[in-house]
C-alpha cells in the first residue's frame, strides 16, 4: 500500500465550477501537507502548504487537512481554464529528505 | 523555474550505456534532490544532497549514483542504463531553515532508454 493515495483522474469540469481534489495517507507522522501544481511539460510548483490540521485559504484556493481521518483536500473556487494542470499532493514529517508525493490528479477546466 | 537548469533536456540512449544528467542552480540553496516521475507513481526521490560532498539515498536509488562537488551542481549518473530507467527526471532545491516543504523544481529531463 502506498503511503499517499491520490485519484489520478482525469477530472473535467466546466469553467466556474468548484473543484475538489483529495488525498489520503497512512503515516500519522506527517506534519506538513502541500499541494503542487504541474503544467504539461513543466516542473511542479508549490501552490499551498499547511502545517498540521486545519484550513488555509489563498485567493480561490483552500487547503484542508483532517489528520484524524488522514485526509487532505484542495478546493478551487470559480475554476478557470488556466487551472488546467496536474495537481500533486505531498507530505512530510519535517525531514528534508522525506517529502512523499501523491501520483497526481489531472484536472481539465472546460471553457 | 527559480534559477534551476537541467541538461540535457531530452536524451535517447541505448541499454547498457552510462548517462549523466546535470542540475545547476544559481540560488545557493543547501539541499538538492533528484526525482523521477512516472505515470501512476508520481514523484519518487532517487538521491538528495544536504551539502557539498554530502549525499544520501532516496526511495528508488538502485542503479543511480550522484555527486556534488560544488554547491551549484548536482550530477545524477546511470552507470548502465536500463529500459526501466526511461522516465522524466526532475531536480529540486530547497534552503534549510525555510521549511522542508518549499522545494523548487527544474524543468525536467526526458530520458528514453532503448
Amino acid at each position: 500500500q502506498k503511503e499517499v493515495e491520490q485519484d489520478p483522474g482525469p477530472l473535467s469540469v466546466p469553467e466556474g465550477a468548484i473543484v475538489s481534489l483529495n488525498c489520503t495517507y497512512s503515516n500519522s507522522a506527517f506534519q506538513y501537507f502541500m499541494w503542487y501544481r504541474q503544467y504539461s511539460r513543466k516542473g511542479p510548483e508549490l501552490l499551498m502548504y499547511t502545517y498540521s490540521s486545519g484550513n488555509k485559504e489563498d485567493g480561490r484556493f483552500t487547503a484542508q487537512v483532517d489528520k484524524s481521518s488522514k485526509y487532505i483536500s484542495l478546493f478551487i473556487r470559480d475554476s478557470q481554464p488556466s487551472d488546467s494542470a496536474t495537481y500533486l499532493c505531498a507530505m512530510s514529517n519535517s525531514s528534508a529528505s522525506k517529502i512523499i508525493f501523491g501520483s497526481g490528479t489531472r484536472l481539465s477546466i472546460r471553457p | 523555474d527559480a534559477g534551476i537548469t537541467q541538461s540535457p533536456r531530452h536524451k535517447v540512449t541505448e541499454t547498457g550505456t552510462p548517462v549523466t544528467l546535470r542540475c545547476h542552480q544559481t540560488e545557493n540553496h543547501r539541499y538538492m534532490y533528484w526525482y523521477r516521475q512516472d505515470p501512476g507513481h508520481g514523484l519518487r526521490l532517487i538521491h538528495y544532497s544536504y551539502g557539498v560532498k554530502d549525499t544520501d539515498k532516496g526511495e528508488v536509488s538502485d542503479g543511480y549514483s550522484v555527486s556534488r562537488s560544488k554547491t551549484e551542481d548536482f550530477l545524477l549518473t546511470l552507470e548502465s542504463a536500463t529500459s526501466s530507467q526511461t522516465s522524466v527526471y526532475f531536480c529540486a532545491i530547497s534552503e534549510a531553515g525555510q521549511g522542508t516543504y518549499e522545494q523548487y523544481f527544474g524543468p525536467g529531463t526526458r530520458l528514453t532508454v532503448t
